[in-house]
């Protein structure tokens, strides 16, 4: 158990709707980073929060937005899904966001039918 | 986005058998490599970061090195077994940032 917690473990919805995927970092770190892993994909980088405030975006959709809260957990919002977006999504975290080891939630597994 | 090759794609050894996987990335700009075992139905575990040229780090019978100056780190497994059966991801910074470009990684299968 790496101490980083993902809700909910699966989640199936229909396209175009909107659903929150939600990530409580390990206690005592302050960076969360978001990641998709589709089929045939790496895991992509989708964004990094440090202590509430957005460190660095990767190739984060405009239909997708995130946001880290002072408690410090993270959500990530997917809205007008598409069928494409169906992936694994990580949430990772670690101390202090800088070069050091990220430790990985078990992941959502999104469907979009 | 910084591309992090890696090599083979797929490996397939006896237990016992010692091997090793390869990281390539671009040598200018270097910040740091990582290295990430993910196991079949878990999420990734983090095994190594290195930040300094000539590093080598070791966990176990897992160990790897770095060459900066060529954009190079090797994972050696030695005496596998088949609980080493994974696949191995290498990571790297993009940018003066921190957010890492994961390679597509090498599956290892270890067959008894």
């Amino acid at each position: 158990d790496s101490g980083v917690t993902q809700t909910p473990k699966h989640l199936i919805t229909a396209t175009g709707q909107r659903v929150t995927l939600r990530c409580s970092p390990r206690s005592g770190d302050l960076s969360v980073y978001w990641y998709q892993q589709s089929l045939d994909q790496g895991l992509q980088f989708l964004i990094q929060y440090y202590n509430g405030e957005e460190r660095a975006k990767g190739n984060i959709l405009e239909r997708f937005s995130a946001q880290q809260f002072p408690d410090l957990h993270s959500e990530l919002n997917l809205s007008s899904l598409e069928l494409g977006d169906s992936a694994l999504y990580f949430c990772a975290s670690s101390v202090t966001g800088g070069h050091e080891k990220l430790f990985f939630g078990s992941g959502t597994q999104l469907s979009v039918l | 986005i910084l591309n992090v090759e890696q090599s083979p794609q797929s490996l397939h050894v006896q237990e016992g058998d010692s091997t090793n996987f390869t990281c390539s990335f671009p040598s200018s700009n270097f910040y740091a490599l990582h290295w990430y075992r993910w196991e079949t139905a878990k999420s990734p575990e983090a095994l190594f970061v290195m930040t300094l040229n000539g590093d080598e780090k070791k966990k176990g019978r897992i160990s790897a090195t770095l060459n900066t100056k060529e954009g190079y780190s090797y994972l050696y497994i030695k005496g596998s077994q088949p609980e080493d059966s994974a696949t191995y991801l290498c990571a790297f910074p993009e940018n003066s940032g921190y957010a890492l470009n994961f390679g597509k990684g090498t599956s290892l299968l270890v067959t008894p």
